[in-house]
């Protein structure tokens, strides 16, 4: 069963707009949240993550935000770039659990110049 | 230079051939990780390794094995029990558990 998921496959943006990308989890026991972004035959790499005591992490063009009621936290991006078109990853720990890392199934996010 | 090294980047194999994947890390991390990745879909836990000699079983263990005798080293066989191989295989490995995960380049494996 998918403890994290990211519902929406692909994404198109603008170049300048904003992107959200969107992800849900079910796991109460989740406390620790990672942004990765993939390009095709390479390994992901880290973008930003948050930790549950935040709502909110910023990191430059990235902002995490994170809804712990809702069970759900999005990646906005802004200004969009097209070096920004990669997949991205959503993943969580488990404060439980063995140090392990649950993603999601990933959103390709196309950003047209 | 601090990192995780896959290699190879590309392997064939035959059906019926077991084949080994490597993956080393100079970064002094305890935890290691392998996942694999189909289209569409994410990444997957195969096995992961939290301190040297010491393995446990992800999702999707059956038809692959891991070794960790070194805490630089985390080497995944595929075994011909393995029914769907043809994969893109990830290693990761991480510092701590509120900590991010450093990835590997990946290997992408095909049955020929």
């Amino acid at each position: 069963d998918q403890q994290v998921k990211q519902n929406s496959p692909s994404l198109s943006v603008q170049e300048g707009r904003i992107s959200i990308l969107n992800c849900d989890y079910t796991n109460s026991m989740f406390d620790y949240f990672l942004w990765y972004k993939k390009y095709p035959a390479e390994g992901p790499t880290f973008l930003i993550s948050i930790s549950s005591i935040k709502d909110k992490n910023e990191d430059g063009r990235f902002t995490v935000f994170l809804n712990k009621s809702a069970k759900h936290l999005s990646l906005h991006i802004v200004p969009s770039q097209p070096g920004d078109s990669a997949v991205y990853f959503c993943a969580a720990s488990d404060r439980t659990g063995a140090n392990n890392l649950f993603f999601g199934t990933g959103t390709r996010l196309t950003v047209i110049p | 230079d601090g990192g995780i090294t896959q290699s190879p980047k590309y392997l064939f194999r035959k059906e019926g051939q077991n084949v080994t994947l490597s993956c080393e890390q100079n970064l002094n991390h305890d935890a290691m990780y392998w996942y694999r990745q189909d289209p569409g879909q994410g990444l997957r836990l195969i096995y992961y390794s939290q301190i040297v000699n010491d393995f446990q079983k992800g999702d999707i263990a059956e038809g692959y094995s891991v070794s960790r005798e070194k805490k630089e080293s985390f080497p995944l066989t595929v075994t011909s029990a393995q029914k769907n191989p043809t994969a893109f295989y990830l290693c990761a490995s991480k510092r701590g558990r509120t900590a991010e995960a450093f990835f590997g380049q990946g290997t992408r494996l095909t049955v020929v």
